[in-house]
Order: C-alpha cells, then structure tokens, then sequence
C-alpha cells in the first residue's frame, strides 16, 4: 500500500489563479479529509467526505471545492487563489473504527 | 462546540528526562481522544488513541489516559529520546463522521 499520496508537494500560486490538489488513497478507506495547517492554530478542518459521491464542509470551507466521484481519490479545488490560503494542506483517510492516516502534505504559497 | 487545549510550547529537555504534555478539550457527546505527531517535513501519525472514558492508549513508550472527569487526556513518557522532538498534536473526534479537532500542537526538543 501506498497509503495517502498528495501531489504536488509545493506550489506557488498567483493571486486568481485556480488550482487543483490531488489526494489518492489506495486503502479502500470510506472516510476522507482536507485540513491546514497554519502556524499556532494546528489544524482546521476543509471539507470531509464519508464515501463516493458523499461531501461535507468542515470548518473553513470557503474557497475550496471538493468532489469524491471515487473511492480512492479526493481532490481539492482552489476556485481563485488568495494569499490568505497560503498553508500546508493535509489529506486524511480512515477505515470505519480507526484513526485517520496523513498524507505528507502540499506547501502552497498564494502571491 | 469541539475544542482541544494543549500546553504551549516549545518544551525542552534532555535526553531521559520524564515527559508530560497537557491537553484538557471540551466536547459534545463522547468524544475519542488521540494524539498525533508530526516530525519535521512529514504529516501527521497516529501515535495513540482512547476511544471511552479512564482508556489508556499507549505506543512506543508513551501514554495518555482518558480523564472525563477532568476531561483531560495528557501525553507522557518515562524517558525521552533525541528522536522524540517532533510536534505533538491532541485531537478528538465526534460523530459518525468522526472528524477531528486539533490543538495548536506542542513542539518538543531533546537535547543530550
């Protein structure tokens, strides 16, 4: 298994632009997440998803899109980019009854 | 709503010495308690977890048990090592979606 795997690992943004983080889980795991981290306030949840065609927002949702046509993959859409989006994002993966897996995160710079 | 408090950090020690990070939360319904770590350029790991009330999760030589009475969940170690200095998070989740709420985490440095 390759557990989570994120793509890119950085990128930087101009301001307006669009973008599209990738998230792929190979673990067959029902339950997917998008968090931030940002420096002193750990990390706040995006949106969520507890299965194909099944999405949540989560506590900061705006600005970002999700869709979960499939098991496996996840990605998460920057509609217009903004500095105030600068951040590490993680994407999560959790089997029903377990503890969330991490991927390695995107550092993404907005300028 | 859901919240974590952790200790601010950083926390220093030296090598051996005896570890404990609070964490204190306030939660709707019952919540599991775990804690995270995140070691430098890496996402987050599963380091333990306890899902109902005086549970104690533990793995590699650290604890936590889950105090609903002072709803607390405090990660120790007996003796810690260089390869310990990560950041530490608390989190815990609530309903079927199980989603997680955070500390601000705790940045710990070993030193010899």
């Amino acid at each position: 298994n390759a557990g989570v795997t994120q793509t890119p690992k950085f990128q930087v943004l101009k301001t307006g632009q669009s973008m599209t983080l990738q998230c792929a889980q190979d673990m067959n795991h029902e339950y997917m997440s998008w968090y931030r981290q940002d420096p002193g306030m750990g990390l706040r949840l995006i949106h969520y998803s507890v299965g194909a065609g099944i999405t949540d927002q989560g506590e900061v949702p705006n600005g970002y899109n999700v869709s979960r046509s499939t098991t496996e993959d996840f990605p998460l859409r920057l509609l217009s980019a903004a500095p105030s989006q600068t951040s590490v994002y993680f994407c999560a993966s959790r089997p029903e009854g377990y503890g969330y897996t991490f991927g390695s995160g995107t550092r993404l710079t907005v300028v | 709503g859901n919240s974590v408090t952790q200790m601010e950090g950083p926390v220093t020690l030296s090598e051996e010495a005896f570890l404990t990070i609070n964490c204190t939360y306030t939660a709707t319904g019952y919540p599991s308690l775990f804690w995270y770590v995140q070691y430098p350029g890496e996402g987050l790991q599963l380091l333990l977890k306890a899902t109902k009330a005086d549970d104690k999760g533990s793995n590699k030589g650290f604890e936590a048990t889950y105090r609903k009475e002072t709803t607390s969940f405090h990660l120790e170690k007996g003796s810690v090592q260089v390869s310990d200095s990560a950041v530490y998070f608390c989190a815990l989740s609530t309903g079927t979606a199980s989603k997680l709420t955070f500390g601000t985490g705790t940045r710990l440095q070993v030193t010899l």
